[in-house]
């Protein structure tokens, strides 16, 4: 069966610091793989969608980054944290039996900056 | 991609059947209607997803009329653990991607 793993999951962090959160997926190749931001109380923002290794398609521009360094590991990171990058963000899958319209979500990592 | 607009909130008591409306007039020939669930602190669960008139499944059935730009999500006799943030998305099949809306919040009360 498929897995997906997101780490940490919470993570508090000063305004200006650098940010790495790490997703992995198992059981499934060649996926595609998301990342989405959701500010408290608010729905989902797609942020980054990959399609393959290498293969990054930004969605709004910020001062965030993403990379997919191999098949079912997707990074995103940030060089400068600002307070607005406050929120939880979820990594998700894609490309199962039932094709791309079903999404699997990890659990998620909860970011606060101060 | 069409957008889509459905009620900010609903509330409801267990036992009763609840219909969420989305409207999606701009829907493409080659667009599918699918729906997912949300609970607090955790991401969207796919529920059901449909191209037209009515799918069905163990959790919810999807009712998508004939013109396709709206679609009602019912389920039937709620309880407290469906208290949950509903989502209605449009797009292709098999779409490198999809957009969720704010949702739909549905409280359901003893």
């Amino acid at each position: 069966s498929q897995t997906i793993h997101q780490w940490p999951a919470t993570l508090v962090q000063p305004v200006g610091s650098p940010l790495s959160l790490e997703c992995t997926v198992e059981g499934t190749s060649n996926p595609n793989l998301y990342w989405y931001r959701q500010a408290a109380g608010r729905g989902l923002q797609l942020l980054f969608y990959s399609v393959g290794i290498g293969q990054i398609s930004s969605e709004v521009p910020q001062n965030l980054s993403a990379s997919r360094p191999q098949d079912r590991q997707f990074i995103l990171s940030s060089k400068k944290l600002l307070l607005s990058d406050s929120g939880f963000y979820l990594c998700a899958w894609s490309g199962g039996s039932r094709g791309h319209n079903e999404q699997f979500f990890g659990p998620g990592t909860r970011l606060t900056v101060l | 991609l069409a957008k889509t607009t459905q009620p900010i909130s609903m509330d409801s008591y267990e036992g009763q059947e609840v219909n969420i409306t989305c409207s999606h007039n701009n829907i493409a020939t080659n667009d599918y209607i699918t729906w997912y669930q949300q609970f607090p602190s955790q991401g969207p669960r796919f529920i059901i997803q449909g191209y037209k008139t009515k799918v069905t499944n163990e959790v919810a059935s999807l009712f998508i009329p004939a013109d396709r730009k709206s679609s009602t999500l019912s389920l039937p006799r709620v309880s407290l653990s469906d208290t949950a943030v509903y989502y209605c998305l449009v797009g292709a099949y098999n779409t490198d991607k999809l957009i969720f809306g704010t949702g739909t919040r549905l409280q359901v009360f003893p």
